[in-house]
């Protein structure tokens, strides 16, 4: 098993530019979210999925968007990165989150200038 | 709102133990732990459900008291490969979401 994937490591994006974080997980979880951690922070939930065709949001979700077509992938798109979305940001998957571990993935770090 | 840890920071001696308290203003339905080491995921070390069911690793032991919406974690012993940044997650058991805390800083030396 691969785990939880995530894609690109790295990205620069200027101000304005939209782009899509990949996140895909081979463990057949219905549980999957997304995270952005800045330094001091902590782990701050952006967008969260119980499920395929379902999501809701977390804690931070203004300037992101999701969807979950399918149980495996679980991708998350920057409408128009601002600076401050500079951080780095971590997908996780669980079978659920009420008493069950999460998985994270690799994390990808993204700086928008 | 997020729980609060405590202490932000700790240094100790090979071999020594210590405790990180997780502080929450919300009833709780479960407490979980996770430790990342820099440059790297965080990786789960245990769970912690309202009513005394506990999922985790062997080595590592936590408690919660479910009254005061706290919890703490005891590390035993210390390993130098016990350094990292832990930090607990909360769930109110009313949403499908995990709120983590601000994370204590773990250095463990020679």
């Amino acid at each position: 098993n691969a785990g939880v994937t995530q894609t690109p490591k790295f990205q620069v994006l200027k101000t304005g530019q939209s782009m899509t974080l990949q996140c895909a997980q081979d463990m057949n979880h219905e549980y999957m979210s997304w995270y952005r951690q800045d330094p001091g922070m902590g782990l701050r939930l952006i967008h969260y999925s119980v499920g395929a065709g379902i999501t809701d949001q977390g804690e931070v979700p203004n300037g992101y968007n999701v969807s979950r077509s399918t149980t495996e992938d679980f991708p998350l798109r920057l409408l128009s990165a601002a600076p401050s979305q500079t951080s780095v940001y971590f997908c996780a998957s669980s079978y659920s989150i009420q008493g069950w571990e999460q998985y994270f993935g690799p994390g990808t770090r993204l700086t928008v200038t | 709102q997020q729980p609060v840890q405590s202490p932000q920071a700790v240094i100790l001696r090979e071999g020594e133990d210590a405790v990180i308290n997780c502080s929450s203003s919300k009833a709780l339905y479960s407490v979980h732990w996770y430790r990342q080491k820099h440059g790297e995921a965080p990786v789960f070390l245990m769970i912690l459900l309202k009513g005394g069911e506990q999922k985790g690793h062997e080595k590592i032991s936590a408690s919660f008291n479910e009254k005061k919406q706290q919890s703490s974690l005891y590390l035993t012993a210390s390993q130098l490969s016990y350094s990292g940044t832990y930090f607990c997650g909360t769930n109110t058991g009313t949403a499908s979401k995990l709120t983590f805390g601000t994370g204590t800083r773990l250095q463990v030396t020679l």
